[in-house]
């Protein structure tokens, strides 16, 4: 079965770090641009970062400089490190597939289930 | 940054037909993407490059994309439609991104 189930998520305090996982099974990631997607509670979807099967990375403005998307050749897992964190990085964040193809015309074809980051004192 | 515009909600009755409209300028030079997300689930994608369906995903649900607006057609709503959906693209023009409508919470009367 092509999944990907994500896990790392939890509490941690303003400027603390916290480093998110993102296992792959059924499909091989190093071939697919990967995603990370948050949502706060309450509130809508956001597009965080990408690594792409050539291994470009891109970032939003809001965690730029912040948070490092990674993924090993040798593992069929991707990371997010998240330092510095601030209250509003406080969401569900969802790992993601880019389907097959063109990589603007495909959509985010597989999720996982989430894992919680709160950042609180 | 490019903006995609959604209505806060939308309502229908069963068996009629609910529009969930997608509002960005010149949208329709773009590939339209929607997902539906039920409470305390992950998003589904259900439409991809304006009007194609992944598998298992019914023929209710349509898609169309044209000039300013990009628009999901859920056909003979169902109870289980009810559910948040998102539309996105891809934003070439902001160092490889993309964007997320603010979502559309459909209500089934």
């Amino acid at each position: 079965e092509v999944q990907v189930v994500e896990s790392g998520g939890g509490l941690v305090q303003p400027g603390g770090s916290l480093r998110l996982s993102c296992a792959a099974s059924g499909f091989t990631a190093s071939s697919y641009s990967m995603n990370w997607v948050r949502q706060a509670p309450g509130k809508g979807l956001e597009w965080v970062s990408v690594i792409h099967s050539g291994a470009s990375t891109y970032y939003a403005d809001s965690v730029k400089g912040r948070f490092t998307i990674s993924r090993p050749y040798s593992e069929n897992t991707l990371y997010l490190q998240m330092n510095s964190l601030k209250t509003e990085d406080t969401a569900v964040y969802y790992c993601a597939r880019v389907g097959s193809g063109s990589l603007y015309r495909a959509g985010f074809d597989i999720w996982g289930q989430g894992t919680v980051v709160t950042v609180s004192s | 940054s490019y903006v995609l515009t959604q209505p806060p909600s939308v309502s229908v009755a069963p068996g009629q037909t609910a529009r969930i409209t997608c509002g960005g300028n010149n949208i329709g030079s773009k590939s339209v993407h929607w997902y539906q997300q039920k409470p305390g689930q992950a998003p589904v994608l259900v439409v991809y490059d304006d009007s194609d369906r992944p598998s298992g995903i019914p023929e209710r649900l349509s898609g169309s994309n044209s000039a300013n607006t990009a628009t999901l057609t859920i056909s003979r709503v169902e109870a289980g439609d009810e559910a948040d959906y998102y539309c996105q693209v891809w934003d070439s023009s902001r160092d490889h991104s993309w964007v997320f409508g603010g979502g559309t919470k459909l209500t089934v009367l």
